[in-house]
This record gives structure tokens, sequence and C-alpha cells, in this order.
């Protein structure tokens, strides 16, 4: 059982060019979850989606997309990547069906961009 | 506006002593609130929770306290062990009016020392 997935683990981009994170989960789980985590701010929630064919905006979503491809794939896509985006992201799955379920975390892509 | 504040980004603890880690929340809506703990190069994995109709909630060295009126909670680790060294994030959500999201806060580095 893998849990959640990410890849690539590492990248590193060029200020401009664009990338797509991928995350897969084997759980069956209904909502899933982009963060990112930076020095000093936590996890913070960039987009999620609480069941397939849905995408709503977190936190901090500009300058990000997402594509829930089906119940196990939810992408996250850099258009034109900026030194500010610079940054640990993870992916997070949950059945969000009972309010004590919790969140399931991949182990993240470390993204660098010059 | 932080919802979630972990004021103390780190702290220190003498092996066999008792860890406590502090998180403050402003929204009243939450009623729900989870500790993660992360280790380098990992994801956040879950460590326990507490709905908003209980006090407290003990699962082994575990101990999460809410105050509500203070909008306050706080995790004891007793007795603390070198394997718990890692980062602790608190977060909270308000089930249905969020659906599901986490609110998590900056973090606090928990080292225990031998």
């Amino acid at each position: 059982n893998a849990g959640v997935t990410q890849t690539p683990k590492f990248q590193v981009l060029k200020t401009g060019q664009s990338m797509t994170l991928q995350c897969a989960q084997d759980m069956n789980h209904n909502s899933m979850y982009w963060y990112r985590q930076d020095p000093g701010m936590g996890l913070r929630l960039i987009y999620y989606s609480a069941s397939e064919g849905t995408t709503d905006k977190g936190e901090v979503p500009n300058g990000y997309n997402v594509s829930r491809l089906n119940k196990r794939e939810f992408s996250l896509r850099l258009e034109s990547a900026a030194p500010s985006q610079t940054s640990v992201y993870f992916c997070a799955s949950g059945r969000h069906i009972l309010e004590t379920d919790t969140q399931y975390f991949g182990p993240g892509t470390r993204l660098t961009v010059l | 506006d932080q919802q979630v504040k972990q004021n103390s980004p780190s702290l220190s603890v003498q092996e066999g002593r008792i860890s406590i880690l502090n998180c403050d929340y402003t929204n009243s809506m939450f009623d729900y609130f989870l500790w993660y703990k992360k280790y380098p190069a990992e994801g956040p994995t879950f460590l326990i929770s507490i709905s908003s109709i209980k006090d407290k909630n003990e699962d082994g060295r575990f101990t999460v306290f809410l105050n509500k009126s203070a909008k306050h909670l706080s995790l004891h680790i007793v007795p603390s062990q070198p394997g718990d060294s890692a980062v602790y994030f608190c977060a909270a959500s308000a089930y249905n009016n969020q659906g599901g999201k986490l609110i998590f806060g900056q973090g606090t580095e928990l080292s225990v020392k031998p």
C-alpha cells in the first residue's frame, strides 16, 4: 500500500519555465490537497479538490493551476515559475466523510526556481 | 492573517522530561484540531486530534488539551524520547464550513536531548 506518492522528488527550474507536479493516492480518498511549506510559514494550502471533478482555491493559489484527473490523481501546474515559488510542495488526501477523518501526506517535492 | 499560531519556533527538552507544545487560534468556527509530526525530508504524519466538544484526548505518551475560552491548545509528550525530535504542526478545521480544509500553524521544532 503506497499511500500518497509524489513525483518528482526534486526539481530545479529557471524563471519562466513550466512544470507539473504529480500526485496519486491509492486509498480511495475523496479529497486531495496541495500545500507548500516555507520556513516560518508552516504549511499553506494552495488548492484542494473535495471530490472528483471539483477544485477550489486555498490560501495561496496565485501562480498555480490544478487538475483532478480522476479520483486517484491530482496534479499541480506552475505555468511560469518564479523564484517566490521555491518551496517544498506536499500533496495530501483524506476521506472527508467524518469530521475525524485526517489527511495523509506524500513525501514532498523540493522545488528550486532560479 | 494567521488564524493558527505557534509562537515558539523551537523547544529543547531533556530525555524523560515533559515536552509542552503550544498553539493558539483566532477563528471561533474551528471545531476540530490536529497535531502532525514531521521528520526532515518526509511528509507530515498525523499524531493526535481533538474535537471541540472535548477538552482532553490521550494516546499513549501524547495528550492534547483544548481550552476553547482561551482559543488555545497544547500537546504534552511524557516522557519525551530522542525519537520525538521533529517539527510539530498544529492544525485546525471548521468541518462544515470549509470542506475539511486544514489551517496549519508555523510549526515548532522539538529537540529531545539524551
